[in-house]
């Protein structure tokens, strides 16, 4: 099955600086990547996602990059804020043959993202 | 709306009990998931539901009985339970075959 390793475990940084997430993943035929944010008491909550044929998408201070063939991906987070602290898990999933897909994520083990004022 | 919305926020029982957590969604997906998150943990699939048919039960013990009377509602029912049951239940929903799952808050459960 599909593994997904995520690294920092934490990250720390000062406002305003940015933040790289990085995740790989085992299984070629995977082809959707997303990342979620989850703040404490909430759940997770999608903050941006990419398929595999594209290789870069930006969403203002949010960027994901793909790498199909390192098998990894990266977000990117810029200007970072306060309200950025949270924890960040990346995902893969792949569409099965008979071109349906359940949902089925495999997580990366998170990020705690802590930005200090 | 856009929103899933879980109950009750938080839970605590006993292992004789039999508790059930509930969640519901309007956006018209058809796809509802239930999933376990344990602290400092990703979360973990353990039921699919496709147009309110179980398509997908990750070996979970039978302690754990879902249930989806309609397309909007999906229920996770629980008896006789372990402490190490005790985790963060989180509902998700998806329009069908897409991948793009919306999370509510979840139940945080606890099992003494």
């Amino acid at each position: 099955g599909e593994n997904v390793e995520q690294h920092p475990s934490t990250l720390s940084v000062q406002e305003g600086d940015s933040a790289v997430i990085k995740c790989t993943y085992s299984d070629s035929a995977s082809n959707y990547f997303p990342w979620y944010k989850q703040e404490l008491g909430k759940g997770p909550q999608l903050i941006i996602d990419i398929r595999s044929n594209v290789g870069e998408k930006k969403d203002q201070r949010i960027a994901v990059t793909l790498n199909k063939t390192a098998k990894h991906f990266s977000l990117h987070i810029t200007e970072t804020q306060p309200e950025d602290s949270a924890v960040y898990f990346c995902a893969a999933s792949s569409t099965n043959a008979g071109g349906t897909s359940y949902g089925k994520l495999t997580f990366g083990q998170g990020t705690i993202l802590t930005v200090h004022p | 709306d856009t929103e899933v919305t879980q109950t009750p926020k938080h839970l605590v029982m006993g292992m004789t009990n039999k508790k059930s957590l509930k969640c519901e969604q309007h956006m018209g997906h058809r796809a509802m998931y239930w999933y376990k998150q344990k602290a400092k943990k990703p979360p973990e699939l353990m039921f699919v539901y496709s147009y309110e048919k179980l398509s997908i039960n990750e070996s979970v013990p039978s302690r754990f009985s879902p249930e989806c009377p309609n397309s909007s509602l999906l229920n996770l029912h629980l008896h006789a339970l372990q402490p190490e049951d005790s985790a963060l239940y989180l509902c998700a929903s998806s329009e069908q075959n897409d991948e793009k799952l919306f999370f509510g808050s979840g139940t945080q459960l606890s099992v003494l």
